[in-house]
């Protein structure tokens, strides 16, 4: 059984702290890892796809790193604001269909 | 562009009902994929359509089935409803069927079953 594995479950942080989340899932038959957003009564939203192991991407303060070996990835974000307030979810692809299998997810809580 | 859209956006069936969902894909998008959100836990692949074909289904029994059309939008049946399939049901389109393409998300449907 394929597991994706997502810590912490739940973070609460002060305006401006940095932090980061771990993603965790089967290092053998990778494809592409997703990383989305999902906020309070919207639809999730892409943040990034990564596919080669070192993949590091970045969208302005929010970065991801990749590493496919170990299989887990890191997502960080840089000085939060309130409006980064919102569940992020990991979801890996081993290529032989488009199945996700999504983790359980990081709620992110930014107090100003 | 137009997004998803999902209808309808709320629901409340009684066990032993036959739902449908209804799920418009982005523009320029010919893939459908469908997953289950159950309370507490991440959202778990049901099916995809590509080009009005299933392209993969995860472990859910048959009495979930699925249409693609095609304008690419989508429909998700579920028969004989039971209290366990009470959850946000997302939809999803992206460019072409590979994993490595990002899937643009509805905002869901959330069906309630007494």
């Amino acid at each position: 059984i394929l597991n994706v594995e997502q810590s912490p479950q739940s973070l609460h942080v002060q305006e401006g702290d940095s932090t980061n989340f771990t993603c965790s899932f089967p290092s053998s038959n990778f494809y592409a890892l997703h990383w989305y957003r999902w906020e309070t009564a919207k639809s999730p939203e892409a943040l990034f796809v990564m596919t080669l192991n070192g993949d590091e991407k970045k969208k302005g303060r929010i970065s991801a790193t990749l590493n496919t070996k170990e299989g887990y990835s890191y997502l960080y974000i840089k000085g939060s604001q309130p409006e980064d307030s919102a569940t992020y979810l990991c979801a890996f692809n081993s290529g032989n269909t488009g199945k996700l299998i999504f983790g359980q997810g990081t709620t992110l809580q930014v107090k100003p | 562009e137009t997004g998803v859209t999902q209808s309808p956006t709320h629901l409340i069936k009684t066990r032993g009902q036959q739902v449908t969902l209804r799920c418009s894909s982005q523009s320029g998008h010919n893939t459908v994929s469908w997953y289950q959100q159950a309370l507490g836990q991440g959202p778990q692949f049901i099916f995809q359509y590509y080009r009005e074909e299933e392209n993969g289904r995860g472990n859910f029994p048959p009495r979930f089935s699925g249409l693609q059309f095609p304008n690419y939008s989508s429909e998700l049946n579920v028969n004989a409803l039971e209290l366990d399939d009470s959850a946000l049901y997302l939809c999803a389109s992206s460019w072409t069927r590979s994993g490595a393409n990002v899937l643009t998300f509805g905002a869901g449907s959330r069906l309630t079953v007494l």
